[in-house]
């Protein structure tokens, strides 16, 4: 079994400024590592994916997340936020076999101050 | 590509009454989806997981009969909410996964059921 956790459950940033949102992972077994992205009363969005290979990976969006092995960690990072940045992003993490549950931390709200 | 569907968005409904939730893929074949619940602010918690023309499975703490799943077809699972209380207002969002696509989930929009 997997667990997630998000430590922030409320970040703050002013606009064009950086963020990084922490995720960090429990596991056994190898994993797959996700960030979705939920706006208000909104499904989720898959922002990007771990799955194997380079362990720094980019969304089309600006945002980044490097998975980290030794630190169990797969932090969320953007250099310069924008208004429509503010959403709840959620860390999620699974087991690498396929056809595996998703296990979802608790949430992070982004709040981009203008 | 990979669009997953749900229908209604919104429901009211009084209480004692069911009311079912449509989960579709519009453009993949989804063998598995997959039901989760959200209460407002928090994260989302797994209820069941559904396979094609096989039981659903449910998640610990979750009632059967009362949140009946059916997977008929491959672009198809349906949530019914039994009996509905005022404590089973919530948002309810299905994924669904593409057998191409096995460590992947497509979520759908979710539906916000309120029960009066």
């Amino acid at each position: 079994a997997q667990s997630v956790t998000q430590l922030d459950s409320q970040v703050p940033v002013f606009e064009e400024a950086p963020v990084e949102l922490r995720c960090n992972y429990s596991s056994s077994v190898s994993v797959y590592l996700f960030w979705y992205v939920q706006y208000p009363n909104q499904g989720l969005q898959l922002l990007l994916k771990y799955l194997s290979g380079s362990t720094l990976v980019e969304s089309i969006n600006g945002f980044e997340a490097e998975f980290n092995k030794s630190q169990t960690s797969f932090h969320l990072r953007k250099p310069s936020v924008h208004i429509s940045d503010t959403a709840e992003y959620f860390c999620a993490v699974s087991g690498a076999f396929g056809n595996e549950k998703l296990t979802f931390g608790t949430g992070t709200r982004l709040t981009i101050i203008p | 590509g990979a669009v997953v569907s749900q229908h209604p968005s919104r429901v009211i409904c009084k209480s004692g009454t069911s009311v079912k939730i449509e989960c579709r893929s519009l453009d993949f074949q989804a063998t598995t989806m997959f039901w989760y619940r959200q209460f407002p602010k928090q994260s989302l918690m797994l209820m069941a997981t559904s396979n094609e023309g096989s039981k659903a499975t449910y998640e610990q703490g979750v009632e059967k009969d009362k949140f009946l799943i059916n997977h008929a077809s491959l672009t198809l699972s349906t949530l019914t909410v039994t009996s509905a209380h005022p404590e089973d207002s919530s948002f309810y969002i299905c994924s669904a996964r593409d057998l191409t696509h096995p460590y992947e989930q497509y979520f759908g929009p979710g539906t916000r059921l309120t029960v009066t």
